[in-house]
């Protein structure tokens, strides 16, 4: 059973607007969250990575969530552009091992 | 600068073969990860270094993978008696400071090579 859930599947957006997107786990215990980019046919580039005493973390237009307590975070896509589409990863690691979403693939039309 | 790089980019190979991946990481960097992606799929940890130490390989499928990295830049993931399930992309990663906890758990940033696109026939 996955431990990390992500949402939606797919987005598409037109650009210039704003998206959210959504993971959930259940590992525990939590050590950090990491959000990557990964686009079609190359490897995941590192977004932003946040520890259990962090709850917001920016990286340019990207700014990720996190609420340890709910065990939720967030990955808010601001004034898209074309170039943002891609599939987004949430990686959750606990003391051990780290756990990867299946992605969210985001679609960006002009 | 140079990124993680990785090759070949593409392999084809006949059941039963042997395979050697290679990963050259940022230089200077002091971990280094193995991963396989299955096509659709996230990234699977398999192993990862710290210098020329092997941290953890218990991610690893089964006794045909292996992987060294004898001194602690260039690293080569072996896999030994191909079978058409070990069709993936395996992608390498490094980061600059050494991985504290197991697993490759860090908090530190790691930057991804393209990936090798191993098919097996």
């Amino acid at each position: 059973k996955n431990q990390v859930e992500q949402s939606p599947q797919s987005l598409i957006i037109l650009e210039g607007k704003n998206c959210t997107l959504q993971c959930n786990y259940t590992v525990s215990p939590f050590s950090n969250l990491r959000w990557y980019k990964q686009d079609t046919g190359r490897g995941p580039v590192s977004l932003t990575i946040m520890t259990f005493s962090e709850n917001t973390k920016s990286n340019g237009r990207y700014t990720a969530t996190l609420d340890a307590d709910t065990k939720q975070s967030s990955l808010h896509i601001t004034a898209s552009q074309l170039s943002d589409s891609a599939s987004y990863i949430c990686v959750v690691s606990n003391n051990n091992d780290m756990r990867f979403g299946a992605g969210t693939r985001l679609t960006v039309k002009p | 600068g140079a990124g993680v790089s990785q090759s070949p980019r593409y392999k084809v190979t006949k059941r039963g073969q042997d395979v050697a991946l290679r990963c050259d990481p940022i230089s200077g960097h002091v971990s280094l990860y193995w991963y396989r992606q299955a096509l659709g799929q996230g990234p699977e940890f398999l192993t990862y270094f710290n210098y020329e130490a092997q941290q953890d390989k218990s991610g690893l499928p089964n006794d045909r993978f292996s992987a060294e990295r004898p001194e602690g830049s260039i690293s080569t993931l072996t896999i030994q008696r191909t079978e058409q399930r070990d069709s993936a992309m395996y992608r390498c990663a490094s980061s600059l400071a050494p991985a504290t906890i197991v697993r490759g758990t860090s908090t530190d940033t790691q930057y991804f090579g393209p990936g090798t696109r191993l098919t097996v026939l």
